[in-house]
């Protein structure tokens, strides 16, 4: 397994438009987490999956987010009628549920929104 | 709630030089502390966690960060910076000793720039 994999890597969108990332956790771990992070300051949590369901979601996931993760495999992040204070990095990161174990990160995706 | 304060958005070493990048978090339970490092346009890598016994834990790339609950502070240090040291570095905290989700908690970052 080569990691956490996040797809596209970059994204420029017009305001207005809806864009879809898509994350694939590292196969065995069963907690999928979001995160967001805008330029100069750490990543915000944004939710979370364990298996298929999503537990927990920020008060900054308004309703123009939705999440999935469909099995307990992928997920997907959808942003619905982009704004231009939505252009961040979106961070995807994958953990075990047992015991005390770190988050892996996937390399991100950042959308710029013109 | 817990939260995490970084204290210096930027720190510069000269090559060679101790790295030290400082950490202070607040938490209602035990706390469980990572320190990650970021490199341009890339996502987050572990460089060490601390979550109970040793209070001085050893990571990766000769990094290394005390635990000192009394200071609130889980400062990271490095004895001899290297020039790949370069990077943005994070401080997090977990809320896995308590509500158990795993989600962390992070500090603004503090950019390390190493002077040759």
């Amino acid at each position: 397994d080569t990691g956490v994999s996040q797809d596209p890597r970059h994204k420029i969108t017009k305001r207005g438009q809806n864009v879809t990332f898509r994350c694939d956790p590292i196969s065995e771990h069963n907690r999928l987490y979001w995160y967001r992070q805008t330029l100069g300051q750490g990543p915000e949590f944004l939710t979370y999956f364990q298996n298929e369901a999503q537990l927990e979601k920020s008060r900054l996931l308004s309703d123009r987010f939705s999440a999935e993760r469909p099995k307990g495999s992928f997920s997907t992040l959808e942003i619905q009628r982009t704004e231009q204070g939505d252009s961040a990095m979106y961070l995807c990161a994958s953990s075990l549920v047992q015991g005390v174990t770190e988050a892996f990160f996937g390399q991100g995706t950042r959308l710029t929104v013109v | 709630a817990q939260s995490v304060t970084q204290l210096g958005s930027h720190v510069s070493v000269s090559e060679g030089a101790l790295v030290l990048l400082r950490c202070n978090y607040s938490s209602s339970v035990p706390p469980y502390l990572f320190w990650y490092v970021q490199y341009p346009n890339q996502g987050l890598q572990l460089l060490l966690k601390y979550t109970t016994g040793a209070t001085l834990v050893k990571g990766i790339n000769g990094f290394e960060a005390e635990f000192k609950k009394s200071e609130t502070s889980f400062h990271l240090t490095k004895p001899s910076a290297h020039m790949s040291d370069a990077a943005e570095y994070f401080c997090a905290v977990s809320d896995q000793g308590s509500s158990n989700t795993g989600k962390l908690i992070f500090g603004q970052g503090t950019t390390l720039q190493v002077k040759p």
